[in-house]
């Protein structure tokens, strides 16, 4: 186990309502990124999170957002859900900078209908 | 942006058969991870390839770089069922970390 929790692990929203979902990070990790995993595919860098910042973004829209608290655990909030936000949630908790390895949650399956 | 392509997408091997799975990049890369998701898991770091040329082992599983550092290779020698999963590359952001997957390739293995 990485140490790395997530919740929920399951979720159904329908489209147009909002979302939140968390991660507790590893003990002793600073960084958490979060992607988003389609179904037969890679998942894809939504965002990452250090010093309770934003420090980078992927190609998502506006509507996803996030935070970081002191204690390093973070959200992702999803508003305006949409059919294709579907997916696997997948949050990974590092070391900040290169040359480190990920640790990755058990996920969040979100199911938006 | 920098995009990584794995090939193949799916491969099925009986017990015991080799399997390679390959990682290419049209830029240089500063570096290559590779992850193994099983089904319905998360995806696990499996290792991080640094060095042009450089070669790394792991029991059955051989990870290559390239001298242009462009493309990387898993090779598992006698897969066994316990192999199965999807195996993704992709590289670390130099500054933050970020990864970017390939589209992975999904092993099968029948006993």
């Amino acid at each position: 186990e990485t140490g790395v929790t997530q919740s929920p692990t399951h979720l159904i929203k329908t489209r147009g309502q909002q979302v939140t979902l968390r991660c507790s990070s590893q003990s002793g990790h600073n960084t958490v990124s979060w992607y988003q995993q389609a179904l037969g595919q890679g998942p894809q860098f939504i965002f990452q999170y250090y010093r309770e910042e934003e420090n980078g973004r992927g190609n998502f829209p506006p509507r996803f957002s996030g935070l970081q608290f002191p204690n390093y655990s973070s959200e992702l909030n999803v508003n305006a859900l949409e059919l294709d936000d579907s997916a696997l949630y997948l949050c990974a908790s590092s070391f900040q900078g290169a040359n480190t390895e990920a640790f990755f949650g058990q996920g969040t399956r979100l199911t938006v209908v | 942006g920098q995009q990584v392509m794995q090939i193949p997408q799916y491969q099925h091997v009986q017990e015991g058969e080799d399997f390679t799975t390959y990682c290419n990049s049209s830029t240089t890369l500063s570096n290559i991870q590779w992850y193994k998701q099983r089904p319905g898991g998360h995806p696990v770091f499996l290792i991080q390839l640094v060095k042009s040329g450089e070669v790394k082992k792991q029991k059955r599983l051989t990870f290559q770089f390239g001298e242009a550092k462009k493309n990387s290779s898993l090779h598992i020698t006698a897969t066994q069922t316990t192999d199965v999963g999807t195996y993704f590359c992709g590289p670390s952001s130099s500054n933050t970390g970020k990864l970017i997957f390939g589209q992975g390739t999904t092993l099968q293995v029948k006993p």
